[in-house]
């Protein structure tokens, strides 16, 4: 139990652009997502709490114009990265707490050209 | 600010030696403590938590960690290491009710472990 699904795994899209990534809890409703970004060889930095009916929480330094995060149902949490550029090519993580754990998705893999 | 360091960043092992992964958080309250391991190509997996209690936890595969509270530390170890073990791992840190009672993990830097066979 406890899954979480992420799409697109893998994406490539052209500068200037805007890229849609998803989160679901599979067999559980997870009121509380979260989203992070992971760059290589580093730690996951915490970009968002995502809450299911109300506005995201953003970590400081994060922009909440360019990382779009709607939490329109207990299944599922969406990440847009609005006016992409090759700077936010990333690897972005999302988790849904259940039962006083957080659990991940398996990412995606972003790359702006 | 609320902080997770890890100190080791690269360890290079042998089989069937031991292992220990040093994690220290900033942080005078109550916290929750997590180890995760991320094995190349997948998702981030849980190792083992501490929440209150007996402070040497033991996870899955082997792994153990101990609380040592007047130290705010959380080590992780493993006697005898396997091949298999190559990953990276992560220490983590929750306030339970804290930091605008969200839940949220703060990650240490990560560790990758070679084992070699």
């Amino acid at each position: 139990g406890a899954v979480v699904s992420q799409h697109p795994s893998r994406v490539i899209c052209k500068s200037g652009t805007s890229v849609k990534i998803e989160c679901r809890s599979l067999d559980f409703q997870a009121t509380t997502m979260f989203w992070y970004r992971q760059f290589p060889k580093q730690s996951l930095m915490l970009m968002a709490t995502s809450n299911e009916g109300s506005k995201a929480t953003y970590e400081q330094g994060v922009e909440k114009d360019k990382f779009l995060i709607n939490h329109a149902s207990l299944t599922l949490s969406t990440l847009t990265v609005t006016s992409a550029h090759p700077e936010d090519s990333s690897f972005y993580i999302c988790s849904a707490r259940y039962g006083g754990e957080q659990y991940f998705g398996p990412g995606t893999r972003l790359t702006v050209t | 600010a609320q902080s997770v360091s890890q100190h080791n960043h690269h360890v290079i092992l042998s089989e069937a030696a031991s292992l220990e992964l040093g994690c220290n958080y900033s942080y005078g309250g109550t916290v929750n403590l997590f180890w995760y391991v991320q094995y190349p190509g997948q998702h981030l997996q849980l190792l083992l938590k501490y929440f209150s209690g007996d402070p040497l936890v033991k996870g899955i595969k082997g792994f153990e960690a101990e609380f040592i509270k007047s130290k705010f530390s959380f080590n992780l170890r493993k006697p005898s290491v396997q091949w298999s073990d190559t990953a990276e791992y992560f220490c983590a840190v929750k306030s339970p009710g804290g930091w605008g009672n969200t839940g949220k993990l703060i990650f240490g830097q990560g560790t990758t472990l070679q084992v070699k066979p």
